[in-house]
């Protein structure tokens, strides 16, 4: 079946510094991806929509200078956490859904801890 | 985004069918319902999505009821690895979001 590729798994860095998550649909291409972050005991959030070839959506009250998103092919998204800070430590999440399959399921990554100290 | 309401927590034992309800009763015309399952530390899971019959695949069975309003998952046998977190979603369109919920929490007991 279809899979979503999500790197790193997990990443501890610095108060300041910059981590970029990557997410890649390995056999299906997806003009659309979403990003998710859940911090503990909670639900997911959305956080944006990526879309190929164009500006990510952004939800209501996240910063898109904070969280940037680049969506540079059919097969590949990236997250970038800059100026990472304690309170951006989360589980980040990645999915995506193949083209041409309206109201399909989507697809997950496995996501990726991040812990800034 | 159409809201989905479901039971916090449930418990099942093991080796026994487990019912997960799900209220929507909110759901337009064109709104899938689908299941997702995240078990710790993972990403979620599909499970199974439908919009007005009933579904069955390898892992489950979705019953909507006929007014749409409500459904259910039914997972037939319950094994251990099926302690999960369950988000019934709604979703329409190609693009549309899938915006998650509280979810249930299943316990199964040895």
């Amino acid at each position: 079946g279809a899979v979503v590729s999500q790197h790193p798994s997990r990443v501890i860095c610095k108060s300041g510094t910059s981590v970029k998550i990557e997410c890649r649909s390995l056999d299906f291409q997806a003009t659309t991806m979403f990003w998710y972050r859940q911090f503990p005991k909670q639900s997911l959030m959305l956080m944006a929509t990526s879309n190929e070839g164009s500006k990510a959506t952004y939800e209501q009250g996240v910063e898109k200078d904070k969280f940037l998103i680049n969506h540079a092919s059919l097969t590949l998204s990236t997250l970038t956490v800059t100026s990472a800070h304690p309170e951006d430590s989360s589980f980040y999440i990645c999915s995506a859904r193949e083209n041409g399959l309206p109201n399909e399921k989507l697809f997950f990554g496995s996501g990726t801890q991040l812990s800034v100290l | 985004d159409a809201k989905t309401t479901q039971p916090n927590s449930m418990e099942s034992n093991e080796e026994e069918p487990v019912h997960l309800p799900c209220n929507h009763s909110t759901i337009s015309g064109t709104d899938y319902i689908h299941w997702y399952r995240q078990l710790p530390s993972q990403g979620p899971e599909y499970v199974i999505h439908g919009l007005t019959s009933n579904v069955n695949n390898r892992m489950a069975s979705l019953a909507i009821a006929e007014d749409r309003k409500s459904s259910t998952l039914i997972l037939h046998r319950a094994t251990l690895r099926d302690a999960a977190v369950y988000y019934c979603i709604l979703s329409e369109g190609r693009d549309d979001k899938i915006i998650f919920g509280k979810g249930t929490r299943l316990h199964i007991l040895p």
